[in-house]
Protein backbone atom coordinates (compact mmCIF):
# COMPACT_ATOMS: atom_id res chain seq x y z
CA UNK A 1 0.00 0.00 0.00
CA UNK A 2 1.70 3.77 -0.98
CA UNK A 3 0.17 4.96 2.28
CA UNK A 4 -1.26 8.39 2.10
CA UNK A 5 -0.15 10.05 -0.59
CA UNK A 6 -0.66 14.35 -0.31
CA UNK A 7 0.69 16.75 -2.83
CA UNK A 8 2.38 19.10 -3.16
CA UNK A 9 4.90 18.86 -0.76
CA UNK A 10 6.35 21.89 -0.65
CA UNK A 11 3.92 25.15 -1.72
CA UNK A 12 5.49 28.72 -1.69
CA UNK A 13 2.85 31.45 -2.62
CA UNK A 14 2.11 35.03 -2.07
CA UNK A 15 -0.04 36.63 0.24
CA UNK A 16 -3.52 36.83 -1.58
CA UNK A 17 -3.28 33.48 -3.78
CA UNK A 18 -5.44 31.01 -3.46
CA UNK A 19 -3.79 27.42 -2.40
CA UNK A 20 -5.29 24.05 -3.15
CA UNK A 21 -3.64 21.02 -0.71
CA UNK A 22 -4.65 17.32 -2.07
CA UNK A 23 -5.02 13.74 -0.09
CA UNK A 24 -5.61 10.65 -1.44
CA UNK A 25 -6.53 8.18 1.32
CA UNK A 26 -5.45 4.94 1.93
CA UNK A 27 -7.63 2.73 0.11
CA UNK A 28 -10.47 1.52 2.79
CA UNK A 29 -9.90 3.68 5.04
CA UNK A 30 -13.10 5.74 5.77
CA UNK A 31 -11.87 8.37 8.28
CA UNK A 32 -9.98 11.62 7.27
CA UNK A 33 -8.55 14.46 8.90
CA UNK A 34 -6.40 17.44 8.51
CA UNK A 35 -3.97 19.02 10.92
CA UNK A 36 -1.62 21.87 11.16
CA UNK A 37 1.64 21.63 12.32
CA UNK A 38 3.02 24.50 13.56
CA UNK A 39 6.19 25.25 15.79
CA UNK A 40 3.89 27.32 18.38
CA UNK A 41 0.15 25.69 18.29
CA UNK A 42 2.06 21.93 17.53
CA UNK A 43 -0.75 19.75 15.93
CA UNK A 44 -4.17 21.07 15.53
CA UNK A 45 -7.31 19.31 13.73
CA UNK A 46 -8.89 21.70 11.13
CA UNK A 47 -11.49 19.30 10.15
CA UNK A 48 -12.92 15.67 10.76
CA UNK A 49 -14.83 13.70 7.33
CA UNK A 50 -16.28 10.19 8.21
CA UNK A 51 -17.25 8.14 4.78
CA UNK A 52 -16.38 11.39 2.94
CA UNK A 53 -18.96 13.46 4.93
CA UNK A 54 -17.60 16.43 7.08
CA UNK A 55 -18.68 15.66 10.87
CA UNK A 56 -16.56 18.31 12.71
CA UNK A 57 -15.01 21.32 10.91
CA UNK A 58 -14.60 23.50 14.11
CA UNK A 59 -11.35 24.07 13.76
CA UNK A 60 -11.37 25.36 10.14
CA UNK A 61 -9.57 28.99 11.15
CA UNK A 62 -11.49 31.44 9.29
CA UNK A 63 -13.82 31.47 6.38
CA UNK A 64 -10.81 31.67 4.33
CA UNK A 65 -10.26 27.90 4.71
CA UNK A 66 -12.54 25.11 3.02
CA UNK A 67 -12.27 21.11 2.97
CA UNK A 68 -13.96 18.95 0.72
CA UNK A 69 -14.23 15.28 0.39
CA UNK A 70 -15.95 14.77 -2.85
CA UNK A 71 -15.16 10.72 -3.27
CA UNK A 72 -13.71 8.31 -1.05
CA UNK A 73 -10.40 8.61 -2.60
CA UNK A 74 -9.48 12.06 -2.63
CA UNK A 75 -9.89 15.17 -0.50
CA UNK A 76 -8.91 18.76 -0.80
CA UNK A 77 -8.14 21.80 1.48
CA UNK A 78 -8.29 25.03 -0.02
CA UNK A 79 -7.37 28.16 1.51
CA UNK A 80 -8.18 31.63 0.04
CA UNK A 81 -6.94 33.72 0.19
CA UNK A 82 -3.90 32.83 1.91
CA UNK A 83 -1.95 35.19 4.43
CA UNK A 84 1.70 34.62 5.86
CA UNK A 85 0.07 33.44 9.23
CA UNK A 86 -1.03 30.41 7.19
CA UNK A 87 2.54 29.25 6.49
CA UNK A 88 2.37 26.05 8.55
CA UNK A 89 2.75 22.19 7.61
CA UNK A 90 -0.36 20.50 6.51
CA UNK A 91 -1.08 17.09 7.27
CA UNK A 92 -3.88 14.40 6.26
CA UNK A 93 -4.30 11.36 8.04
CA UNK A 94 -6.67 8.75 7.56
CA UNK A 95 -8.28 5.95 9.87
CA UNK A 96 -9.59 2.66 9.23
CA UNK A 97 -12.74 2.94 11.49
CA UNK A 98 -14.71 5.05 12.51
CA UNK A 99 -16.82 5.90 15.58
CA UNK A 100 -15.86 3.30 17.53
CA UNK A 101 -14.71 3.18 21.18
CA UNK A 102 -12.09 0.69 19.77
CA UNK A 103 -11.02 3.32 17.65
CA UNK A 104 -8.32 2.48 14.44
CA UNK A 105 -4.49 3.35 14.31
CA UNK A 106 -4.06 6.90 12.54
CA UNK A 107 -2.03 6.83 9.21
CA UNK A 108 -0.52 10.73 8.50
CA UNK A 109 0.69 11.41 5.43
CA UNK A 110 4.34 13.15 4.44
CA UNK A 111 2.86 16.75 5.14
CA UNK A 112 2.70 19.82 2.42
CA UNK A 113 5.03 22.25 3.81
CA UNK A 114 2.99 25.86 2.70
CA UNK A 115 5.00 29.10 2.52
CA UNK A 116 3.00 32.59 2.24
CA UNK A 117 5.13 35.55 1.54
CA UNK B 1 -10.83 19.33 29.02
CA UNK B 2 -7.30 16.67 28.17
CA UNK B 3 -4.22 17.93 28.20
CA UNK B 4 -0.98 15.92 27.21
CA UNK B 5 2.22 16.47 28.25
CA UNK B 6 5.79 14.73 27.07
CA UNK B 7 8.95 14.99 29.35
CA UNK B 8 11.59 15.58 28.43
CA UNK B 9 11.21 18.03 25.72
CA UNK B 10 14.62 16.81 24.24
CA UNK B 11 16.99 13.76 25.61
CA UNK B 12 20.66 13.25 24.05
CA UNK B 13 21.92 9.63 25.38
CA UNK B 14 24.79 7.41 24.04
CA UNK B 15 24.00 4.78 21.44
CA UNK B 16 23.40 1.05 23.04
CA UNK B 17 21.48 2.67 26.08
CA UNK B 18 18.00 1.47 27.09
CA UNK B 19 15.61 4.68 27.41
CA UNK B 20 12.18 5.81 28.20
CA UNK B 21 10.17 8.57 26.94
CA UNK B 22 7.28 9.53 29.30
CA UNK B 23 3.62 11.11 28.23
CA UNK B 24 1.19 12.02 30.80
CA UNK B 25 -2.17 13.12 30.49
CA UNK B 26 -5.14 14.63 32.32
CA UNK B 27 -7.99 12.60 31.95
CA UNK B 28 -8.17 9.16 32.11
CA UNK B 29 -11.48 8.36 30.53
CA UNK B 30 -9.40 7.75 27.01
CA UNK B 31 -9.98 5.23 23.70
CA UNK B 32 -6.62 4.82 23.25
CA UNK B 33 -2.91 6.02 22.57
CA UNK B 34 -0.57 5.85 20.04
CA UNK B 35 3.08 6.69 19.88
CA UNK B 36 4.54 8.41 16.64
CA UNK B 37 7.85 9.45 15.53
CA UNK B 38 8.81 12.03 13.24
CA UNK B 39 11.85 12.73 11.42
CA UNK B 40 12.56 16.25 10.19
CA UNK B 41 10.73 17.19 7.36
CA UNK B 42 8.58 14.35 7.28
CA UNK B 43 5.31 12.94 8.70
CA UNK B 44 4.28 11.15 11.16
CA UNK B 45 4.86 7.42 11.53
CA UNK B 46 2.71 5.64 13.61
CA UNK B 47 5.20 2.94 16.06
CA UNK B 48 2.41 1.47 18.44
CA UNK B 49 -1.36 1.82 19.49
CA UNK B 50 -2.28 1.13 22.60
CA UNK B 51 -6.09 0.37 23.17
CA UNK B 52 -8.04 1.69 26.48
CA UNK B 53 -8.04 -2.30 27.73
CA UNK B 54 -4.86 -2.68 27.09
CA UNK B 55 -1.64 -2.59 29.11
CA UNK B 56 1.36 -2.56 26.75
CA UNK B 57 1.77 -3.38 23.28
CA UNK B 58 5.66 -4.45 22.09
CA UNK B 59 7.41 -4.04 18.41
CA UNK B 60 10.66 -5.17 18.04
CA UNK B 61 13.05 -2.80 20.56
CA UNK B 62 10.09 -1.18 21.29
CA UNK B 63 7.71 -1.22 24.02
CA UNK B 64 4.80 0.79 25.37
CA UNK B 65 2.60 0.58 28.35
CA UNK B 66 -0.19 2.54 29.57
CA UNK B 67 -1.62 3.21 33.05
CA UNK B 68 -4.96 4.99 32.82
CA UNK B 69 -5.47 5.59 36.44
CA UNK B 70 -2.13 7.48 36.82
CA UNK B 71 -2.75 9.17 33.32
CA UNK B 72 0.83 7.72 32.40
CA UNK B 73 2.52 6.09 29.37
CA UNK B 74 5.72 4.84 28.68
CA UNK B 75 7.46 4.51 25.62
CA UNK B 76 10.76 2.05 26.03
CA UNK B 77 13.77 1.81 23.15
CA UNK B 78 15.77 -1.34 24.21
CA UNK B 79 19.61 -0.72 22.99
CA UNK B 80 18.85 2.62 21.19
CA UNK B 81 20.93 3.19 17.62
CA UNK B 82 21.34 6.24 16.03
CA UNK B 83 18.77 5.63 13.58
CA UNK B 84 16.29 6.32 16.51
CA UNK B 85 17.24 9.54 16.53
CA UNK B 86 13.61 11.63 16.13
CA UNK B 87 11.03 13.31 17.41
CA UNK B 88 8.72 10.95 19.66
CA UNK B 89 5.03 12.13 19.99
CA UNK B 90 2.14 10.13 21.75
CA UNK B 91 -1.62 10.70 20.86
CA UNK B 92 -4.31 10.43 23.44
CA UNK B 93 -7.79 9.38 21.50
CA UNK B 94 -10.06 11.11 24.13
CA UNK B 95 -13.13 10.33 21.74
CA UNK B 96 -14.59 9.13 18.37
CA UNK B 97 -12.45 11.20 16.29
CA UNK B 98 -10.81 13.58 19.01
CA UNK B 99 -7.11 12.96 19.40
CA UNK B 100 -4.65 15.26 21.57
CA UNK B 101 -1.19 15.53 20.60
CA UNK B 102 1.96 16.00 23.09
CA UNK B 103 4.40 18.44 21.97
CA UNK B 104 6.91 15.46 21.56
CA UNK B 105 10.36 14.31 22.51
CA UNK B 106 13.32 15.36 20.91
CA UNK B 107 15.57 12.24 21.04
CA UNK B 108 19.44 12.15 19.94
CA UNK B 109 21.47 9.26 19.88
CA UNK B 110 24.59 9.58 19.78
CA UNK B 111 27.33 7.35 17.56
Amino acid sequence: DAGVIQSPRHEVTEMGQEVTLRCKPISGHNSLFWYRQTMMRGLELLIYFNNNVPIDDSGMPEDRFSAKMPNASFSTLKIQPSEPRDSAVYFCATRPTSGRKSGGELFFGEGSRLTVL
Amino acid sequence: KQEVTQIPAALSVPEGENLVLNCSFTDSAIYNLQWFRQDPGKGLTSLLLIQSSQREQTSGRLNASLDKSSGRSTLYIAASQPGDSATYLCAVGSGTYKYIFGTGTRLKVLA
